[in-house]
């Protein structure tokens, strides 16, 4: 089982739609929690830190549950612009980045 | 923007020739790595280090090597390019745990072995 999984996408949404991403991780010592977006041909940057409390950010909301192992990420009123591959990224305290395989969003006119 | 560098950003080169792919970054991070990804596909941790004269081996299993020397440069080495060697490879930085910290990506390079 990969340490870090997400919906397998592609996700082709009409601008204005909500869309929601999950995310699995298996190490439940993992401390640490973000959504990065990655648009093509291009590195990878971050898009928010993820809390446990839960966090927004204009029209995107990332939510943490420690207990089932889940992150989400819910963006509202899509853009064209959000179109891009978004990646679920877990750190273990002290150790290395996990990248989740991404889900990739196009937002259709 | 973050203040990680990567050259060159494409390369193409022939078969059998040694490579070197450079990374600097200007801050001050101890935590260095590098990625191998295929168009389309997820991101590899082929590289990483903690910190001067720390290297270790990542996920992936890579024919590239590396050092850090300094803090601020990791680069990355093939001694001998093969055309399986096609990719493209990320340099990322972050600093030493304190709280919730992030990577910071290079452009990265785009190698074309032929």
């Amino acid at each position: 089982r990969k340490e870090v999984e997400q919906d397998p996408g592609p996700f082709n949404v009409p601008e204005g739609a909500t869309v929601a991403f999950n995310c699995t991780y298996s190490n439940s010592a993992s401390q640490s929690f973000f959504w990065y977006r990655q648009d093509c041909r291009k590195e990878p940057k971050l898009l928010m830190s993820v809390y446990s409390s839960g966090n927004e950010d204009g029209r995107f909301t990332a939510q943490l549950n420690r207990a089932s192992q889940y992150i989400s990420l819910l963006i509202r009123d899509s853009k064209l612009s959000d179109s891009a591959t978004y990646l679920c990224v877990v750190i273990l305290h002290g150790q290395n980045f996990v990248f989740g395989p991404g889900t990739r969003l196009s937002v259709l006119p | 923007e973050a203040d990680i560098y990567q050259t060159p950003r494409y390369l193409v080169i022939g078969t059998g020739k040694k490579i070197t792919l450079e990374c600097s970054q200007t801050m001050g991070h101890d935590k260095m790595y590098w990625y191998q990804q295929d168009p389309g596909m997820e991101l590899h941790l082929i590289h990483y280090s903690y910190g001067v004269n720390s290297t270790e081996k990542g996920d992936l299993s890579s024919e590239s090597t590396v050092s850090r020397i300094r803090t601020e440069h990791f680069p990355l080495t093939l001694e001998s390019a093969r055309p399986s060697h096609t990719s493209q490879y990320l340099c990322a930085s972050s600093p030493t745990d304190r709280g919730v910290t992030e990577a910071f990506f290079g452009q990265g390079t785009r190698l074309t072995v032929v």
